[in-house]
C-alpha cells in the first residue's frame, strides 16, 4: 500500500506571494492532519480534516487555511508568505481521528 | 498548556541498548507515540502505546510507560548504524481527537562503532 503522497518536495517563493501544497493520503484513511516543523518551533499542529470538514486548527494565522476533498486528498495554502514561514510542512493521515498518524515525507518550503 | 520533553542528544555504540527518555503533561493523553525522523526525511511511526498499557514489545523496540510520573521511554536493543536519526516522542491531547499531536525536541541518537 502507497504511503502519505506530498507534492511538490521542494518549492522556492518570495516573500508576499502565495503557496498551495498537496496531500494524497493512504488509501482508505479518511483523517488527514498539517504539521509545521521548523529549528526554532519544532513540530506544530496546524490543522485536521475529516470527512471534508476541518475539525481542529492550530495557533496559526488566517493566512494558513487547507481543505479536504470528497476522496480524502487535501491541500494547504498559505498567502502573504512571509521570511518565517520557511519550514517543512508535514502531512499526516489515519483511518480516523482517533488512530495512528502516518506521516508524508514533507514539502520543504523556502520563502526568500 | 502540554509540553513534552525529551533530552536533546544520546550517543550510543552499535550493539549497546539505547533508551530514549520522554515526559509529558497531559495525564489524559489516550496514546502516546514514538516517530523516527532521517534526514530529509518525513516521520516514521515506530511505535505506540496505550495510556492504560505499562510496557509494549515489538521486536527490538521495547516501550515502558510511567503514568505516575509521566514517563515514557524507548528502548532500543542492539542499535545498529541504521537506528541514527531524530526521535521525537509525541502525546495526544484530550481534545476527542486523536489526531493533534504535542511532540517533543528530539532526541538525536548517534550510534558508533
Amino acid at each position: 500500500k502507497a504511503g502519505v503522497t506530498q507534492t511538490p518536495r521542494y518549492l522556492i517563493k518570495t516573500r508576499g506571494q502565495q503557496v498551495t501544497l498537496s496531500c494524497s493520503p493512504i488509501s482508505g484513511h479518511r483523517s488527514v492532519s498539517w504539521y509545521q516543523q521548523t529549528p526554532g518551533q519544532g513540530l506544530q499542529f496546524l490543522f485536521e480534516y475529516f470527512s471534508e470538514t476541518q475539525r481542529n486548527k492550530g495557533n496559526f494565522p488566517g493566512r494558513f487555511s487547507g481543505r479536504q476533498f470528497s476522496n480524502s486528498r487535501s491541500e494547504m495554502n498559505v498567502s502573504t508568505l512571509e521570511l518565517g514561514d520557511s519550514a517543512l510542512y508535514l502531512c499526516a493521515s489515519s483511518t480516523d481521528p482517533n488512530s495512528p498518524l502516518h506521516f508524508g515525507n514533507g514539502t520543504r518550503l523556502t520563502v526568500t | 498548556g502540554e509540553d513534552v520533553e525529551q533530552s536533546l542528544f544520546l550517543s550510543v555504540r552499535e550493539g549497546d541498548s539505547s533508551v530514549i527518555n520522554c515526559t509529558y503533561t497531559d495525564s489524559s493523553s489516550t496514546y502516546l507515540y514514538w516517530y523516527k525522523q532521517e534526514p530529509g526525511a518525513g516521520l516514521q511511526l515506530l511505535t505506540y502505546i496505550f495510556s492504560n498499557m505499562d510496557m509494549k514489545q515489538d521486536q527490538r523496540l521495547t516501550v515502558l510507560l510511567n503514568k505516575k510520573d509521566k514517563h515514557l521511554s524507548l528502548r532500543i536493543a542492539d542499535t545498529q548504524t541504521g537506528d541514527s536519526a531524530i526521535y521525537f516522542c509525541a502525546e495526544t491531547e484530550n481534545t476527542g481527537t486523536a489526531s493533534k499531536l504535542t511532540f517533543g525536541t528530539g532526541t538525536r541518537l548517534q550510534v558508533t562503532l
